[in-house]
């Protein structure tokens, strides 16, 4: 079993849609990173959150240390959102774990 | 300010070969990641430096793998007699402690 779990792991969505992708983990961590990944191109942090909530635009991301969850909202999806997001638990003070992500693609 | 930067870009080369992927940080990060991502899949550690020392180098599959960071800047990440199975994409981040910052990547592929 992977210490980091994504669901799903692909979603189709249309243009404004609201969107959720779900991260669980089993490890004890000390923050929780999610990414995004365009294809063919790098990998950019969205969120470091190691509790409750945080926003930035029409993205949102929150987190339950006691159920071990994460979510990552968007909302009024646009078809520029389509990309891989990862979700990545960080263990002390190094490294990262990541899931295996979740691509999306949204339809104008 | 440039952000992480990795070369070269691809990197293509013969089963048995020796190579070298290079990483340049942020400048002032103390820290400093090496990451390997198979198609499909998501990156998996394989180094973390913390200046020039490798604070944790338990993600590095054997020894034909190896790092350096020799003045706390720059890394090398060196592979010996390459494999086909060693073919991914190489990806460096480094970080102040908190947020890391990856660079684009080297995709290495294994002929």
């Amino acid at each position: 079993k992977n210490e980091v779990e994504q669901s799903p792991q692909n979603l189709t969505a249309q243009e404004g849609e609201f969107i959720t992708i779900n991260c669980s983990y089993s490890v004890g961590i000390s923050a929780l990173h999610w990414l995004q990944q365009h294809p063919g191109g790098g990998i950019v942090s969205l969120f470091m959150l190691s509790s409750g909530k945080k926003k930035h635009g029409r993205l949102i991301a929150t987190i339950n240390i006691q159920e071990k969850h994460s979510s990552l909202h968007i909302t009024a999806s646009h078809p520029r959102d389509s990309a891989v997001y990862i979700c990545a638990v960080r263990l002390g003070a190094d490294k990262l774990i990541f899931g295996t992500g979740t691509r999306l693609q949204v339809f104008p | 300010g440039a952000g992480v930067s990795q070369t070269p870009s691809n990197k293509v080369t013969e089963k048995g070969k020796y190579v070298e992927l290079r990483c340049d940080p942020i400048s002032g990060h103390t820290a400093l990641y090496w990451y390997r991502q198979s198609l499909g899949q998501g990156p998996e550690f394989l180094i973390y430096f913390q200046g020039t020392g490798a604070a944790d180098d338990s993600g590095l599959p054997n020894d034909r793998f190896f790092a350096v960071r020799p003045e706390g800047s720059v890394s090398t990440l060196k592979i010996q007699r390459t494999e086909r199975g060693d073919s991914a994409v190489y990806l460096c981040a480094s970080s102040l402690g908190g947020e890391q910052f990856f660079g684009p990547g080297t995709r290495l592929t294994v002929l």
